[in-house]
């Protein structure tokens, strides 16, 4: 079975800096892997997904990612952070099961913004 | 991408009642998804529904608690019955679409068991 693991539940950065967020899955198969955000209040929204190719994905708002087979590892990046990032961001990896793309979420890690 | 209605948004429901969430999505498709997050929690899969057939419940999540409805491929239904104050969540509809099988969720249903 699939699992996810967001090492940090909390995180505070800066107006302005750099960004990364870990995620670490384990999983047999080659994995499909996306990054969601949830603002305050409101549902989830994809920020990028990876299915095979390019290790390094773009996704919306200035994010990207990149795969790592080797570690394991989906890290979210972003190379300066502005005050509406601050959300919930989760890390997410699916297993096609009987024909339906499950997905196994991370615990989620919650993103503090200083002015 | 799919673009997926939830109604309610928000509830407050007494303890004992049931009550249902409708999701709608804009497109047809074929596979559809009911996930819990409970309060500071992540998300986790309740079941899923495909048009024609019994929804598939994963493990601690029963039919009886959480009756499904899939009556077309652009509609379905959660039930949560006899609430009581555990079941006090967000619940996301979610469904399948586009290439590499993207999951898309809904806007949530926050509902509040008193």
């Amino acid at each position: 079975a699939q699992s996810v693991t967001q090492p940090d539940i909390h995180i505070t950065v800066s107006e302005g800096a750099s960004l990364e967020l870990r995620c670490n899955y384990s999983y047999g198969a080659t994995p499909y892997l996306f990054w969601y955000v949830q603002s305050p209040g409101q549902g989830l929204q994809l920020l990028l997904k990876y299915f095979s190719g390019d290790t390094l994905v773009q996704g919306i708002k200035g994010f990207e990612a990149e795969f790592k087979r080797s570690q394991s590892s989906f890290n979210l990046r972003k190379p300066s952070v502005h005050w509406s990032d601050a959300a919930e961001y989760f890390c997410a990896v699916g297993a096609a099961i009987q024909g339906a793309q499950k997905l196994v979420f991370g615990q989620g890690t919650r993103l503090t913004i200083n002015p | 991408s799919a673009v997926i209605s939830q109604k309610p948004s928000r509830d407050i429901c007494q303890r004992g009642t049931s009550l249902t969430i409708q999701c709608q999505v804009d497109s047809q498709v074929t596979m559809m998804f009911w996930y819990r997050q409970q309060p500071g929690q992540s998300l986790t899969l309740i079941a899923t529904a495909n048009q024609g057939s019994e929804a598939t419940y994963e493990s601690g999540f029963v039919i009886d608690k959480f009756p499904i409805s899939r009556p077309n491929l652009t509609f379905s239904t959660l039930t949560v019955s006899n609430m009581s104050p555990e079941d006090s969540s967000i619940y996301l509809c979610s469904v399948e679409q586009g290439p590499g099988n993207t999951i898309y969720f809904g806007e949530g249903s926050w509902l509040t068991v008193v």
